[in-house]
């Protein structure tokens, strides 16, 4: 199947500073990304929509100038965690459907596992 | 996206077949049904989907009620690898979003 590859797996960063993660589909073109955070033995939330030459959609609640995305090719999607603080210590997951309509399915990345300290 | 419910968790044991629900009595008919997993600090892994027909791959069998509000994921054969969070999900695939819900926690044990 087709392959999405996150860096780095893991993050360790200071509170204040800013963290860039990087998400990559190997094999096919996506021009669409999302971006989810999971929280400890909680689900999935999606945070937000990557869409390659236009604006990020993000998600209710979600703080767009702290979370900012950057989908600049059919292969790379970034989200920039800015001014980091340990209240955004998560794991953050991206993903990018393939498919055609009524048989598309979602490629995950392996997620990022960011701390703030 | 349709809401679905499932048990919080469920144990099974090692070589059996695991049977997991999943209520979508909200589904539309233009919503698939779709099945992930989520084995502990990694991403989401795609297991099988369908809209009405029951389906089967090398992973697991998908058996939807002809009504459509509910189904049932089979592991024919559980492993202490299968030990993951399993996820059902109503996904409108025209629009590629995928929304989770809170899944249930399976537990394979030997």
């Amino acid at each position: 199947g087709a392959v999405v590859s996150q860096h780095p797996s893991w993050v360790i960063c200071k509170s204040g500073t800013s963290v860039k993660i990087e998400c990559r589909s190997l094999d096919f073109q996506a021009t669409t990304m999302f971006w989810y955070r999971q929280f400890p033995k909680q689900s999935l939330m999606l945070m937000a929509t990557s869409n390659e030459g236009s604006k990020a959609t993000y998600e209710q609640g979600v703080e767009k100038d702290k979370f900012l995305i950057n989908h600049a090719s059919l292969t790379l999607s970034t989200l920039t965690v800015t001014s980091a603080h340990p209240e955004d210590s998560s794991f953050y997951i991206c993903s990018a459907p393939v498919g055609t309509a009524g048989n598309t399915e979602a490629f995950f990345g392996q997620g990022t596992r960011l701390t703030v300290v | 996206d349709a809401k679905t419910t499932q048990p919080t968790s469920m144990d099974c044991a090692e070589g059996r077949a695991a049977n997991l629900p999943c209520n979508h009595s909200t589904i539309s008919g233009n919503e698939y049904v779709y099945w992930y997993r989520q084995i502990h600090s990694q991403g989401p892994q795609y297991i099988i989907h369908g809209l009405k027909n029951n389906e089967t791959n090398e992973m697991a069998s998908l058996i939807i009620t002809e009504d459509r509000k509910s189904s049932t994921l089979i592991l024919p054969h559980a492993t202490l690898r299968d030990t993951a969070v399993y996820y059902c999900i109503g996904y409108k695939a025209a629009g590629n979003k995928l929304t989770f819900g809170g899944g249930t926690r399976v537990l394979v044990k030997p």
